[in-house]
């Protein structure tokens, strides 16, 4: 079965320092991996996604992800964090062995220090 | 524009009296989904349906109804709404391909007194 799992529930840095978030997931199949945003009172935006092409994926706002099929991970990183990345974090999985579920994992919520 | 659309936003009702929100998207995408978002779970995926008349069970199914008669509108309907359904829920949409993007509403907040 699928299932998703995010190591922290808060990660806190301050401006201008690298961001980690992990993923872990677990799934039968190759799955597709997506990580998304959600700025606080707003909707869900696609930052990137993993579908079986090139292993590190660049996505939007200089944030990237790297799928480690070893390690079952799809952890999410940007080099310099800015004030404005504040906000909670989903890592998502989807594949066929779970039919056409989607699950996410319970989110990392970033908090970017002046 | 492309979007996916949700009403009411907010809504506060009383137990057990019937609702249904609703959603349409005009992308004409298969795949729509609910979800509901409650604080230290992540989004859980409440039904989702492949096409028109076309739906099943996601992880948490227990006291909601869907129906999907159109390609566009996939309403979710509580017809019994209990205070534990109190959440933020999500419609969305992507194509019939797994690895594409879900476009999400911007959710509908519910109270149940």
């Amino acid at each position: 079965a699928q299932s998703v799992t995010q190591l922290d529930s808060h990660v806190s840095v301050s401006e201008g320092t690298p961001v980690l978030l992990r993923c872990n997931y677990s799934s039968s199949y190759s799955p597709s991996l997506f990580w998304y945003v959600q700025h606080p009172n707003k909707g869900l935006q696609l930052l990137l996604k993993y579908t079986s092409a090139a292993t590190l994926v660049k996505g939007i706002n200089g944030f990237e992800a790297e799928f480690k099929k070893s390690e079952t991970s799809f952890h999410l990183t940007k080099p310099s964090a800015h004030m404005s990345d504040a906000a909670e974090y989903f890592c998502v999985v989807s594949d066929l062995t779970g039919g056409f579920k989607t699950i996410f994992g319970a989110g990392t919520r970033l908090f970017v220090k002046a | 524009e492309a979007q996916v659309t949700q009403n009411p936003r907010y809504l506060i009702t009383v137990t057990g009296k019937k609702l249904t929100v609703t959603c349409s998207q005009n992308m004409n995408h298969e795949y729509m989904s609910w979800y509901r978002q409650d604080p230290g779970l992540g989004l859980r995926q409440i039904y989702y349906s492949m096409n028109v008349e076309v739906t099943d069970k996601g992880d948490v199914p227990e006291g909601y109804k869907v129906s999907r008669k159109e390609k566009r509108n996939f309403p979710l309907i509580l017809e019994s709404p209990s205070p534990n359904q109190t959440s933020l829920y999500f419609c969305a949409s992507r194509t019939g391909i797994s690895t594409d993007t879900q476009y999400f509403g911007p959710g509908t907040r519910l109270t149940v007194l």
